[in-house]
């Protein structure tokens, strides 16, 4: 059974720090990988998507790399800013269970200006 | 809109009701998911449909649960005789392929609040 863990749960960084959000899964047989944003009350914000045959993806300050055979995945976040601050959640999508996503916990990450 | 419209939004039921959520999907796409989210946790899979098809249910946790996409359009979740284990953030989302290999758009939830 695929299991998705995030560390660490929370973190605090005062503003202008670059950062490293962890995943790792059980299962390397994945299909993609996809780090999301959610901010409270609020919907998942799709980040990245990693196809399994790429090593990373980014987007403005934001860098995801991807190992299958380790089973992690990080993001990086660049010079962080208060805008930041929300929950991270990364998923991963198995070959063989269709679109289904398993998704970690979470990093609630705080930046303090 | 453009996006994964959910409605209601919040929804208080006393325990024994009957409540059903709504999903608007982003135009033309053909994968749907709904996903339950407890306080803290990430989110959990129910169900997933390929327009109207059904192909995946393994997520759903009892029977008192129940899910359609009638017309593979709009896709409504029923939960029957509610329990204070159901009050969670209802989350619908979909995609637009049918192979799995595009990403996931979010609707904002329906938070249920079971008393």
């Amino acid at each position: 059974k695929q299991e998705v863990t995030q560390i660490p749960a929370a973190l605090s960084v005062p503003e202008g720090e670059n950062l490293v959000l962890n995943c790792s899964f059980t299962d390397s047989a994945i299909y993609n990988l996809q780090w999301f944003r959610q901010d409270p009350g609020k919907g998942l914000t799709s980040l990245l998507l990693i196809q399994s045959s790429q090593r990373e993806q980014t987007s403005g300050r934001l860098n995801a790399s991807l190992d299958k055979s380790s089973g992690r995945s990080t993001l990086y976040i660049a010079a962080s800013q208060p805008g930041d601050s929300a929950t991270y959640l990364c998923a991963v999508r198995r070959n063989n269970q269709g679109g289904k996503l398993i998704f970690g916990q979470g990093t609630e990450l705080s930046v303090k200006p | 809109g453009a996006g994964v419209s959910q409605s209601p939004r919040y929804k208080v039921a006393k325990r024994g009701q009957d409540v059903a959520l709504r999903c608007d999907p982003i135009s033309g796409h053909v994968s749907l998911f709904w996903y339950q989210q407890a306080l803290g946790q990430g989110p959990e899979f129910l169900t997933y449909f390929q327009n109207e098809a059904q192909l995946d249910k393994s997520g759903l946790p009892s029977d008192r649960f129940f899910a359609e996409r009638p017309e593979g359009s709009v896709s409504t979740l029923k939960i029957q005789r509610t329990q204070q284990e159901d009050s969670a953030v209802y989350l619908c989302a979909s995609s637009l392929d049918r192979f799995s290999a595009g990403e996931l758009f979010f609707g904002e939830g329906s938070r249920l609040t079971v008393l």
